[in-house]
């Protein structure tokens, strides 16, 4: 079955730092590669997607490419701010898995001022 | 106009006791979702329903009951509820069905904080 790793948290920056969360997948097929993010008592928007290899998925500073040859979709931010902070999750989808989105652990981003 | 709702919002209840969380989506969705997160943020999706009809039913006692009374709406009742039951519940839903909504956004709602005393 499908799986997803993301790297520990909790990550703490200061503002205008950059940042990286690493996301590595395990899939059958051609899984389709999220990001979601989720702020504080809310709940889990679509931040960014790449659906084939190369591709590069990017929405409000972030961006992150699916890199078949690596099975990864690493999340980066040149500058964060502290509107950032929040519940980063990676997940994927199957070629026959019917939409169901497998999830990473989630990662804690804490911005300082 | 929120497109996909929860109610309730928050729901403290005993153990025991039976209990059900409400879901509406109003995009058009054929495709519904209940997830559930642990105290670690961890989120696994529980049961996807897809025009109505049961696609995925993944590990979860049969306490746990899922129904579609029609396409916008997927309710989850839960029977003698125990203290590991106590979690956010997330419904969610997206545009296509089968293979081809692996690539369509799922929208989630504002979850449901149940916890069981």
């Amino acid at each position: 079955g499908n799986s997803v790793t993301q790297m520990e948290g909790p990550v703490t920056l200061s503002e205008e730092a950059f940042l990286t969360i690493n996301c590595t997948y395990t899939a059958t097929g051609y899984p389709s590669l999220f990001w979601y993010v989720q702020y504080p008592g809310e709940g889990l928007q679509l931040l960014l997607k790449a659906t084939k290899a190369d591709d590069k998925g990017s929405n409000k500073g972030f961006e992150a490419t699916y890199r078949k040859e690596t099975t990864s979709f690493h999340l980066e931010k040149g500058s964060v701010q502290v509107s950032d902070s929040a519940v980063y999750f990676c997940a994927s989808t199957g070629g026959t898995s019917y939409g169901k989105l497998t999830f990473g652990q989630g990662t804690i981003l804490t911005v300082h001022p | 106009d929120t497109a996909v709702s929860q109610t309730p919002k928050y729901l403290v209840t005993q153990m025991g006791n039976d209990k059900s969380i409400k879901c509406e989506q109003n995009l058009g969705h054929d495709t519904m979702y209940w997830y559930k997160q642990d105290s670690k943020k961890f989120l696994k999706i529980m049961f996807s329903y897809n025009n109505k009809e049961l696609i995925i039913n993944e590990t979860v006692p049969n306490r746990f009951s899922p129904k579609s009374p029609d396409k916008a709406h997927l309710n989850l009742h839960i029977n003698s509820l125990e203290l590991g039951d106590s979690a956010v519940y997330f419904c969610a839903s997206s545009g296509t069905s089968g293979a081809s909504s692996s690539y369509n956004e799922q929208f989630f709602g504002p979850g449901t904080r149940l916890t069981v005393l």
